[in-house]
């Protein structure tokens, strides 16, 4: 059981660059999110998708696009790279609201580095 | 904004029970209260999650006072490998929905 699947695992972008971080999970989860985590500090939520269909912001969500591809796939695009999202991506999902007691799993991480 | 307020950082010795606190002085009726640890370099993964009273794993125990206001985790008899980030979840933002937002966490180092 592979549970939350990130790609990629590593990657350096020039400034202005764009791509896409990956996210799969087999848990069959409703729902996903992306968390930022800079050097030394907490997470912070970028994007979550309560259900499959639907996504909403979260406390940094400016420079970054998501989508909500089925139930298993949650995709972060950063559209124009900024040094300043530097940082290590992770995706993770749960069955429904945590509130109510479901775990958040978690991926491995994904760490980009804009030059 | 987090819901929840924990310790900065914490240090430890091996062998020793080590007790983080966290304030959640807004907890909605229904919301658990779930810990994570994190290591370098990894996701976070669970630990353990109570609603009310006390709740004891393999890991670790959760205590949680009548008023739900704040929860403590314990870990008994710390070891090296314990060194990691505890971080203290309940439910969302206060908005509803899914914005499950982490607080910073605290930082635990355990020393020989």
């Amino acid at each position: 059981n592979a549970g939350v699947t990130q790609t990629p695992k590593f990657q350096v972008l020039k400034t202005g660059q764009s791509m896409t971080l990956q996210c799969a999970q087999d848990m069959n989860h409703n729902s996903m999110y992306w968390y930022r985590q800079d050097p030394g500090m907490g997470l912070r939520l970028i994007y979550y998708s309560a259900s499959e269909g639907t996504t909403d912001k979260g406390e940094v969500p400016n420079g970054y696009n998501v989508s909500r591809l089925n139930k298993r796939e949650f995709s972060l695009r950063l559209e124009s790279a900024a040094p300043s999202q530097t940082s290590v991506y992770f995706c993770a999902s749960s069955e429904s609201w945590p509130g109510d007691g479901n775990t958040i799993y978690f991926g491995e991480g994904s760490w980009l580095t804009v030059v | 904004l987090a819901k929840t307020t924990q310790p900065i950082s914490m240090d430890s010795y091996e062998g020793q029970e080590v007790n983080i606190t966290c304030s959640h002085n807004n907890i909605a009726t229904n919301d658990y209260i779930t810990w994570y640890q994190q290591f370098p370099s990894q996701g976070p993964r669970f630990i353990i999650q109570g609603y009310k009273t006390k709740v004891t794993n393999e890991v670790a125990s959760l205590f949680i006072p009548a008023d739900r206001k704040s929860s403590t985790l314990s870990l008994p008899r710390v070891s090296l490998s314990d060194t990691a980030v505890y971080y203290c979840l309940v439910g969302d933002d206060g908005t509803g929905g899914f914005k499950t937002i982490f607080g910073a966490g605290t930082r635990l180092f355990v020393k020989a």
